[in-house]
Formats: C-alpha cells, sequence, structure tokens
C-alpha cells in the first residue's frame, strides 16, 4: 500500500528565509503533484513532476523529484507572506488514485 | 472557463437523514473522484469513476455511495449519515494516466456537518 509522508507538518518562518518542505512516498509511482490550499479554499495545483530528476520552478517556489529515493521537495526561497498556506503532496497510485501526505501548514511571518 | 463544481457548498444535516452532494465538470474528463479532507489526514479517495456506469471504491468506501450516469455528473450520497462522516468532501476530475501533464482538478468543496 501506498503511503506519503510529509514534513514538517508544521513549518513557521520569517520572511525572507529559506526553507524545503519533504515528501517521501513508499512505493514507486511516475507521477508525483504538488499543491497549495487556503484555508477554505480548495486545491490549486502548483507542479506536476513526471519523471526522476525533474524540476520545476514558479515563483519563489521550486519543486523537484527523485524517484529513486522516493523522495520529492518543494523549496521556497525569499518566502513572503503570500506564501502561507497548507501545502500537499500526492502521489498517482494505480488507475487514478491520488495519495495525498499529510500536508504542510506554512505561516510566514512578516 | 474549466471548472468542478460541487454542491452545495456548506450543509449540516442530522444523523440519518439521506443526502447527496453533487458534482459537475465541464471538461469532458473520463476520470472523477471523491475524496474527504480530515486534519493530519490530507486526502483520502472515497471513490472513483473511470468512464459513465464505471465506478469503484477507493481507500473509504463505507457510509458513501456514487453513480456515473453521465459523463460530467458524479454525485455522492449518504444515505445514513452519521457523525463520523462530518468532513471536507472535495469531487475531482482528470484526464486519463498516460495522457500528457494528466492532473486532477478539483471543486471548490463541500463542509458537511452530521449532528
Amino acid at each position: 500500500e501506498l503511503k506519503v509522508e510529509q514534513n514538517p507538518l508544521f513549518l513557521s518562518m520569517q520572511e525572507g528565509k529559506n526553507y524545503t518542505i519533504y515528501c517521501n512516498y513508499s512505493t514507486t509511482s511516475d507521477r508525483l503533484y504538488w499543491y497549495r490550499q487556503d484555508p477554505g479554499k480548495s486545491l490549486e495545483s502548483l507542479f506536476v513532476l513526471l519523471s526522476n530528476g525533474a524540476v520545476k520552478q514558479e515563483g519563489r517556489l521550486m519543486a523537484s523529484l527523485d524517484t529513486k529515493a522516493r523522495l520529492s521537495t518543494l523549496h521556497i526561497t525569499a518566502a513572503v507572506h503570500d506564501l502561507s498556506a497548507t501545502y500537499f503532496c500526492a502521489v498517482m497510485s494505480g488507475a487514478q488514485k491520488l495519495v495525498f501526505g499529510q500536508g504542510t501548514r506554512l505561516t510566514i511571518n512578516p | 472557463e474549466a471548472q468542478v463544481t460541487q454542491n452545495p457548498r456548506y450543509l449540516i444535516t442530522v444523523t440519518g437523514k439521506k443526502l447527496t452532494v453533487t458534482c459537475s465538470q465541464n471538461m469532458n474528463h473520463e476520470y472523477m473522484s471523491w475524496y474527504r479532507q480530515d486534519p493530519g489526514l490530507g486526502l483520502r479517495q472515497i471513490y472513483y469513476s473511470m468512464n459513465v456506469e464505471v465506478t469503484d471504491k477507493g481507500d473509504v468506501p463505507e457510509g458513501y455511495k456514487v453513480s456515473r450516469k453521465e459523463k460530467r455528473n458524479f454525485p455522492l450520497i449518504l444515505e445514513s449519515p452519521s457523525p463520523n462522516q462530518t468532513s471536507l468532501y472535495f469531487c475531482a476530475s482528470s484526464t486519463p494516466r498516460g495522457r500528457f501533464n494528466t492532473e486532477a482538478f478539483f471543486g471548490q468543496g463541500t463542509r458537511l456537518t452530521v449532528v
């Protein structure tokens, strides 16, 4: 059974700092997703990572995938308050099931 | 605009009173799913459908039913809701695996409280 674990689950950081969220998964998959969720809102797709070594960047966020280590990272550069949200990674399992991590609640303080 | 629409957005109901949460997508996607989100557990799949009249259980199907009579609609039915089904529910749709950049689009969510 595929399990997806994120860490940390809670992260409070100051504006301008860098940090990384980690996503480990237990069985082979060739498709990993990162989503953002604001309080009371739906999930917004950030990145789709399809192959080993894939790296994608959008603004201050950069995601990477290492399928051999079964690890994805979401790196935040020079954080700003607007990035405060909960971030989920999800791995495709079987035909069409996304298995989600527990989520990382990120708070960025001025 | 491409979207997944759920209704209602908020619902408070009593134990045992049947309810239906509707989900509709306008992207002609074959795949649709229902997830529930609970604190500390992320999202867990309840049911999914790979096409019209094709549905299957996800990880937490107990207490739920679904149907897929039309491609665009995938309602979630709670025949006899119980308090442990209090949760935030999301419907999602996507194109089949294997197509370029398969991505799931999520509805706005339905916050259900069963008292």
